[in-house]
């Protein structure tokens, strides 16, 4: 079965730098790669994802990159504000039909203004 | 409903004692999921249902955990003969999952299980 590894666990950043947070999956099969936020006390939000057909995606200040070869995907967040600060999962999975979701461990981000 | 409904939201019981949680997905969401998340740990999946199909139930992590899904709808999580290591948050999340959709999942509250 999947298997998503998600580093690194916690992350510390000042208010206007660049946050990255990076995961692997085992299954090559995979073709849906979304992160998810999930802010103190709240349930998990879609913010961002990107299917096995691109490499790229960005929406505003985050961004996604996909390495199919390497079974790598990456999360991007750029010009950090406070209220960025969450834990992030991302997930691996197969869409189409059958859309069972593996989610990496998280990222506990903290921008500190 | 607007979204995922899940209760009791709160869950106190003894060890050794059942406990049901229970699932409202969005209207006409064929895909089901539970997952469990320990205290600041991640999302770790139970079972997943896709509409008519069998259940996989591959992330149930004992013969403890049991769930169903009747009418295609509402999902109930039991379980039995708890012990304290169950003492989590049990997410409930639904899905259109159909070829042309983003697979977004759109997460419940949580049912947040403390077992004594």
């Amino acid at each position: 079965g999947e298997n998503v590894e998600q580093h690194p666990s916690t992350l510390s950043v000042q208010e206007g730098d660049s946050a990255v947070i990076k995961c692997t999956y085992s299954d090559s099969a995979s073709n849906y790669f979304p992160w998810y936020k999930q802010e103190l006390g709240k349930r998990p939000q879609l913010i961002i994802d990107i299917r096995s057909n691109v490499g790229e995606k960005k929406d505003q200040r985050i961004a996604v990159t996909l390495n199919k070869t390497a079974k790598h995907f990456s999360l991007h967040i750029t010009e950090t504000q406070p209220e960025d600060s969450a834990v992030y999962f991302c997930a691996a999975g197969y869409s189409g039909g059958y859309n069972k979701l593996i989610f990496g461990a998280g990222t506990r981000l903290a921008v500190h203004p | 409903g607007a979204g995922v409904s899940q209760s009791p939201s709160n869950k106190v019981t003894e060890k050794g004692k059942d406990v049901e949680l229970r699932c409202d997905p969005i209207s006409g969401h064929t895909a089901l999921y539970w997952y469990r998340q320990s205290l600041g740990q991640g999302l770790e999946f139970l079972i997943y249902f896709q509409g008519n199909s069998a259940p996989d139930k591959s992330g149930l992590p004992s013969d403890r955990f049991s769930a169903e899904r009747t009418g295609g709808s509402v999902s109930t999580l039991t379980i039995q003969r708890t012990q304290q290591e169950d003492s989590a948050v049990y997410l409930c999340a639904s899905s259109l999952a159909r070829l042309a959709n983003t697979g977004e999942l759109f997460f419940g509250e949580g049912s947040r299980l403390t077992v004594l």
